[in-house]
Order: structure tokens, then C-alpha cells, then sequence
């Protein structure tokens, strides 16, 4: 399996609260992404990053940011969380010709 | 706007017969194109990939063809068999935009015995 884990794998939070998804790879692959799943969207891109500290928007990146520090670590917020928002989280990261996928965070917001 | 698409969101194949998942694209520019399975509660897992200068990939059951001309790839799973049964997606790599890796939305597949 792909070095790439995700943290916490679920979580409920309320209304308006941040929140912060963690996206670990030991990969020391250039590309990491993060994607949303929701029923009958498939997978839609929020945020992917290109490098450290590039980053560039997806389609779905209304009310999310990101972060990428160092190599290893892609941080998703939710910087006031909102119902619509309660969804499965994906990242993935990505060489020249293959992309691996973590297990998700299934989110849940009240 | 959607340069991966999967037109059918469901296919239904009996065990041990041929099952063919269809992907369409609109960006020429694509380098790579791939397949990944997804099982409920459980991340995508990568099933095979073909470059853009090859026209065939094969691995075990799984064989995906690539049409240019048509920007047209499909996945062929022969046998099928129960397990294979999950969603499957298509994604694509390149284009003009750095690093993204475009999804089609889908296809159920159902292998029933």
C-alpha cells in the first residue's frame, strides 16, 4: 500500500467551528489533493497542491483552505463548518503516473 | 465543466462474462489516463493506467484501451466475477493546468452470479 494516511478518519463538529483534516504521505511525492464525495457528484477536486507551499484552488473550493507546509503533510480546513460540508473526504497523492488514495475522513457537521 | 466523463452510471454483467466500462475526455493535451475501483467506506485503489502514446494495457483481468482519435478509453474486465463489483472511475492527468488529476463521476458495476 501507498505511504499515505489520513487524520482522523471520522468526526462530527457543530455549525461554525473550524475544522482541520490531515493528509500524511512518506512518499516524498510532489502532488497531494484533496477531494470531496458526495452521492451521484463522484469525486469533485477542493484543493491540490503542486508543491510546498503551492497550492491552487479545485472546483468545490468555496469555504475550504489549505496548507502544505512541508512535503509530507496537506492540511484541509473548514474554517466555519457548514452543514453542506458534511461529506467523505479524500486525499490522494501522486507520482508521474500513478496516484494512490487515502482511506478518507467521513465528516459530519450539526 | 467536465473533461472526464463517464456516461453510464451503471453497468450489470453476469459472472465470468466480459464487463467493458466506457470513459470519455475532451483535453487532447491529457498524458495519462487511469482507472481506480472504489468499495463503499473505503478509499479509490489504483487498477491499471496507459499513457497517451500507447493504445493498450493489460494486467491480469484488467485491460484498458486507449482510442486518441475518438478521446475515447475503456476498461475491460474479463472474467467478471462478483467482486469485482464496485464503482469504477476514470481519471486522466496532464492538460494545460499543472498537477490536476481530472475524475469522470462513475460506474456502478454489478457482477451478479
Amino acid at each position: 500500500d501507498a505511504g499515505i494516511t489520513q487524520s482522523p478518519r471520522h468526526k462530527v463538529t457543530e455549525t461554525g467551528t473550524p475544522v482541520t483534516l490531515r493528509c500524511h504521505q512518506t512518499e516524498n511525492h510532489r502532488y497531494m489533493y484533496w477531494y470531496r464525495q458526495d452521492p451521484g457528484h463522484g469525486l469533485r477536486l477542493i484543493h491540490y497542491s503542486y508543491g510546498v507551499k503551492d497550492t491552487d484552488k479545485g472546483e468545490v473550493s468555496d469555504g475550504y483552505s489549505v496548507s502544505r507546509s512541508k512535503t509530507e503533510d496537506f492540511l484541509l480546513t473548514l474554517e466555519s463548518a457548514t452543514s453542506s460540508q458534511t461529506s467523505v473526504y479524500f486525499c490522494a497523492i501522486r507520482g508521474d503516473t500513478e496516484a494512490f488514495f487515502g482511506q478518507g475522513t467521513r465528516l459530519t457537521v450539526v | 465543466d467536465q473533461q472526464v466523463k463517464q456516461n453510464s452510471p451503471s453497468l450489470s454483467v453476469q459472472e465470468g462474462r466480459i464487463s467493458i466500462l466506457n470513459c470519455d475526455y475532451t483535453n487532447s493535451m491529457f498524458d495519462y489516463f487511469l482507472w481506480y475501483k472504489k468499495y463503499p467506506a473505503e478509499g479509490p485503489t489504483f487498477l491499471i493506467s496507459i499513457s497517451s502514446i500507447k493504445d493498450k494495457n493489460e494486467d491480469g483481468r484488467f485491460t484498458v484501451f486507449l482510442n486518441k482519435s475518438a478521446k475515447h478509453l475503456s476498461l475491460h474486465i474479463v472474467p467478471s466475477q462478483p467482486g469485482d463489483s464496485a464503482v469504477y472511475f476514470c481519471a486522466a492527468i496532464g492538460g494545460s493546468t499543472l498537477g490536476r488529476l481530472y475524475f469522470g463521476r462513475g460506474t456502478q458495476l454489478t457482477v451478479w452470479p
